[in-house]
């Protein structure tokens, strides 16, 4: 399997800052970016994803960033929150019901 | 949005017994299901894909035969794992696709615990 590279692999953040995960991929057919949040003990759930035709989608307090070129992506959490205290991982697929590929995860804390 | 569910949640089974995992998409009709494994503060592991009415593909690594998997719904997948032994205790996670599209929507998990 193609790799996804995910950094950093834990991230402490104070309440209001900006949180900021990475993500770089190899295979140039992965056309489907999204991020899932997972809690302890619970499955993940999908956060917001983007395709290669955009830079930049946003959904409230989430960012993704896309850099095409650079084959990179990257998560920002705006006015993070200790409830956003969670693992989250970067995910990448090409057409079709192909699996995910995942990072390897981020913990993420968000101390008041 | 749509809604994936594992039963059950939890399951202490002795070594040597089998163990069914059921999962299910609520409200829509799911062309394919994933089942994945995690490890505590591991990623996810892709055991393997399954197509409705048509047979698993497994990753490399993953024993057909200890792990099986049928699809035999749109709506439903079952994760049947024998002759369980205390290895075999993970996280077990479903997610299921419509396939019009490459979202992926995750069940709330399974864990397995083997005694």
């Amino acid at each position: 399997q193609q790799q996804v590279k995910q950094s950093p692999q834990s991230l402490i953040v104070q309440k209001g800052g900006i949180s900021i995960i990475n993500c770089a991929y190899e295979n140039t057919a992965f056309d489907y970016f999204p991020w899932y949040q997972q809690f302890p003990g619970k499955g993940p759930a999908l956060l917001i994803a983007i395709r290669p035709d955009v830079s930049e989608k946003k959904e409230g307090r989430f960012t993704i960033s896309f850099n095409k070129s650079a084959k990179q992506f990257s998560l920002h959490i705006m006015d993070s929150q200790p409830g956003d205290s969670a693992t989250y991982f970067c995910a990448a697929t090409s057409s079709g019901n192909t699996p995910l590929v995942f990072g390897k995860g981020t913990r993420l804390s968000v101390i008041a | 949005g749509a809604v994936v569910s594992q039963h059950p949640s939890w399951v202490i089974c002795k070594s040597g017994t089998s163990v069914k995992i059921e999962c299910r998409s609520l409200d829509f009709q799911a062309t394919t299901m994933f089942w994945y494994r995690q490890f505590p503060k591991q990623s996810l592991m892709l055991m393997a894909t399954s197509n409705e009415g048509s047979k698993a593909t497994y990753e490399q690594g993953v024993e057909k035969d200890k792990f099986l998997i049928n699809h035999a719904s749109l709506t439903l997948s079952t994760l049947t794992v024998t002759s369980a032994h205390p290895e075999d205790s993970s996280f077990y996670i479903c997610s299921a696709s419509t396939g019009a599209r490459e979202t992926q929507y995750f069940g709330p998990g399974t864990r397995l615990l083997v005694l």
